[in-house]
């Protein structure tokens, strides 16, 4: 049974500083993994997809990094934002479902 | 607790009829539901956010009088697709928020539409 984590829960870092939140999950048996944001009261915003055969995806200040082997993905957001602070979640699209990860609260302080 | 279904989960229907998607909570009371939907190979995207009572608020690029949802209730969302074609073929995943954490998301397990 896939099972999807998220580490750190919480995460307050100073604007400017370069981060990294961390998914990680049992089944390498993938077909994709998705980084969402998520605001307070607002539905998903999809981030980045990344499909089982790619290693990464960039946009913008976001880039994501997938290794199946070892069953685990990042999110790198470089030089960060208070427009950053929201909760990230990672999905993984296993066996026609989507597994969720529990999502990183990030606060990026002014 | 907050646990979300959806029902079916999977429906293979004609091109021309109509498609209804159920979406409960079933240990909380949604105050908002969000639909979205998943093209094969693209990411799940945003289609409208619905909140008990009011008229859902649709995103860009999405017919509301095609994809008709209401939200009679705290515990249930509907999400009906119109008249469907093939392109309709999608997964349709509901979200509630209003449960022990109220600003959590809790996704239901997905309807897989095929439109023949």
């Amino acid at each position: 049974k896939q099972e999807v984590t998220q580490i750190p829960a919480a995460l307050s870092v100073p604007e400017g500083e370069n981060l990294v939140l961390n998914c990680s999950f049992t089944d390498s048996a993938i077909y994709n993994l998705q980084w969402f944001r998520q605001d307070p009261g607002k539905g998903l915003t999809s981030l980045l997809l990344i499909q089982s055969s790619q290693r990464e995806q960039t946009s913008g200040r976001l880039n994501a990094s997938l290794d199946k082997s070892s069953g685990r993905s990042t999110l790198y957001i470089a030089a960060s934002q208070p427009g950053d602070s929201a909760t990230y979640l990672c999905a993984v699209d296993s066996n026609y479902q989507l597994i969720w990860g529990a999502g990183t609260k990030l606060i990026i302080k002014p | 607790g907050a646990v979300v279904s959806q029902h079916p989960s999977r429906v293979i229907c004609k091109s021309g009829t109509s498609v209804k998607i159920e979406c409960r909570s079933l240990d909380f009371q949604a105050t908002t539901m969000f639909w979205y939907r998943q093209f094969p190979k693209q990411s799940l995207m945003l289609m409208a956010t619905s909140n008990e009572g009011s008229k859902a608020t649709y995103e860009q690029g999405v017919e509301k009088d095609k994809f008709l949802i209401n939200h009679a209730s705290l515990t249930l969302s509907t999400l009906t697709v119109t008249s469907a074609h093939p392109e309709d073929s999608s997964f349709y995943i509901c979200s509630a928020s209003g449960g022990p954490s109220t600003d959590t998301q809790y996704f239901g397990p997905g309807t897989r539409l095929t439109v023949l």
